[in-house]
């Protein structure tokens, strides 16, 4: 199956820090990609919508200030979170979906942030 | 509005069969994924229906009834490895987004 990478792993950072997490489609072209977040316990709840090269659309109660999502290519998506607080600690996970199979989302490995 | 309902939580046993079941409303249908996600790991691809019936691949199964909005993920013989959370997600709404249910913790135990 298709592969998608995230990078970071991990991250630690101090509040106030901005931090910013990288989606890679590694052996695909990816046209739209999904970010998504999980609490402990939770389902995934989707936070965003990025197409190649337009803006990226956000699901209701996500602020778009605080996370910017960058779509510049067609196997690179970046989530920044800016301003970092506690709260902010959670699961990240992005997705990719590419222009063939129409409907499978291929997720990757989850980056995992804590705020201190 | 969207609403997808799966069991928190189930236990079997080794070597069993279990069934997780899945109901949705949502605006629109597109298609319903299982994944499978053990703690920590992002969620990994188990099957996909979009037309009613059975879909087998090896030890897993899922059933797809559009018309009672209804799935269930059937797991054979089952492995300790096993053990992990199972999602069902909807391909649908208005936005055509794959929208999850909150998952099933299963615990495989000798």
């Amino acid at each position: 199956g298709a592969v998608v990478s995230q990078h970071p792993s991990r991250v630690i950072c101090k509040s106030g820090t901005s931090v910013k997490i990288e989606c890679r489609s590694l052996d695909f072209q990816a046209t739209t990609m999904f970010w998504y977040r999980q609490f402990p316990k939770k389902s995934l709840m989707l936070m965003a919508t990025s197409n190649e090269g337009s803006k990226a659309t956000y699901e209701q109660g996500v602020e778009k200030d605080k996370f910017l999502i960058n779509h510049a290519s067609l196997t690179l998506s970046t989530l920044t979170v800016t301003s970092a607080h506690p709260e902010d600690s959670s699961f990240y996970i992005c997705s990719a979906r590419g222009s063939g199979r129409s409907y499978e989302q291929y997720f990757g490995p989850g980056t995992r942030l804590t705020v201190t | 509005g969207q609403n997808i309902d799966q069991p928190t939580e189930m236990t079997a046993t080794e070597g069993a069969i279990v069934q997780i079941n899945c109901t949705y409303q949502t605006s629109g249908f597109n298609g319903l994924f299982w994944y499978q996600q053990h703690a920590g790991e992002a969620p990994t691809f188990l099957s996909y229906n979009v037309l009613d019936g059975l879909e087998e691949k090896g030890r897993f199964s899922s059933f797809l009834s559009r018309s009672k909005g209804y799935s269930y993920l059937l797991l054979k013989e089952l492995q300790m490895k096993d053990s992990a959370s199972y999602l069902c997600a909807v391909y649908g709404g208005s936005q055509g987004n794959l929208i999850f249910g909150k998952g099933t913790k299963l615990s495989v135990k000798p």
